[in-house]
């Protein structure tokens, strides 16, 4: 079965830094899912990537997808305390979503 | 868009009893819906894909008889935990795939405790 190995697994960064947050599949990926979830609640959907080398924003926001398909980095600029959360990546298995255990981010003033 | 609502959101019940947990997808037709299961700390395992119309397909290691699903309707899954226990306490959530979407869309999830 494929394993998401999300790094670190969590992170506290000063408002206003950037940051990096890791997936890293033990298989070729055939889809990637970002996903926020906010402490106790439900997943937002963040981004979708399908083709090696892809690259997407949404305001402060990037992800790529690596040209061999198994790694995917989501990266902050600017951070703000609404970043706080945990971040989920999230692989197709059949029309499920196999999840990583996700990153854990806590912006401080 | 597409909306999942979940309900309740916190349930808190006696060892022994069981408890019902409802998924709606409010503006759109699911023909499969997906039962996740949380505890603290940790990701969402999946436990069961839930099917319109058809017995739902569980996970390895996951009762069927202690987790029962039914998806009477094409907007509507249900979890029923029965016979709860302090184990079963845990951060239950559901999501919906729309047609033609390839993107899941989730249910707030609901927090079970057993006393």
């Amino acid at each position: 079965s494929q394993e998401l190995e999300q790094s670190p697994q969590s992170l506290i960064v000063q408002e206003g830094k950037n940051l990096t947050i890791n997936c890293t599949s033990s298989k070729t990926l055939y889809g990637l899912y970002w996903y926020k979830q906010k402490y106790g609640e439900g997943l937002i959907f963040l981004m979708m990537l399908q083709k090696g080398g892809e690259e997407k924003s949404h305001e402060k926001i990037t992800a790529k997808l690596d040209e061999k398909k198994q790694q995917s980095s989501l990266h902050i600029t600017a951070s703000q305390p609404s970043h706080a959360g945990i971040y989920l990546c999230g692989a197709p298995s059949g029309y499920a979503l196999n999840f990583g255990k996700g990153t854990s981010l806590l912006v401080t003033p | 868009g597409a909306v999942v609502s979940q309900h309740p959101s916190r349930v808190i019940c006696k060892s022994g009893t069981s408890v019902k947990i409802e998924c709606r997808s409010l503006d759109f037709q699911a023909t499969t819906m997906f039962w996740y299961r949380q505890f603290p700390k940790q990701s969402l395992m999946l436990m069961a894909t839930s099917n319109e119309g058809s017995k739902a397909t569980y996970e390895q290691g996951v009762e069927k008889d202690k987790f029962l699903i039914n998806h009477a309707s094409l907007t509507l899954s249900t979890l029923t935990v029965t016979s709860a226990h302090p184990e079963d306490s845990s951060f239950y959530i559901c999501s919906a795939l729309k047609g033609g979407a390839n993107v899941l869309t989730f249910g707030a999830g609901s927090r079970l405790t057993v006393l």
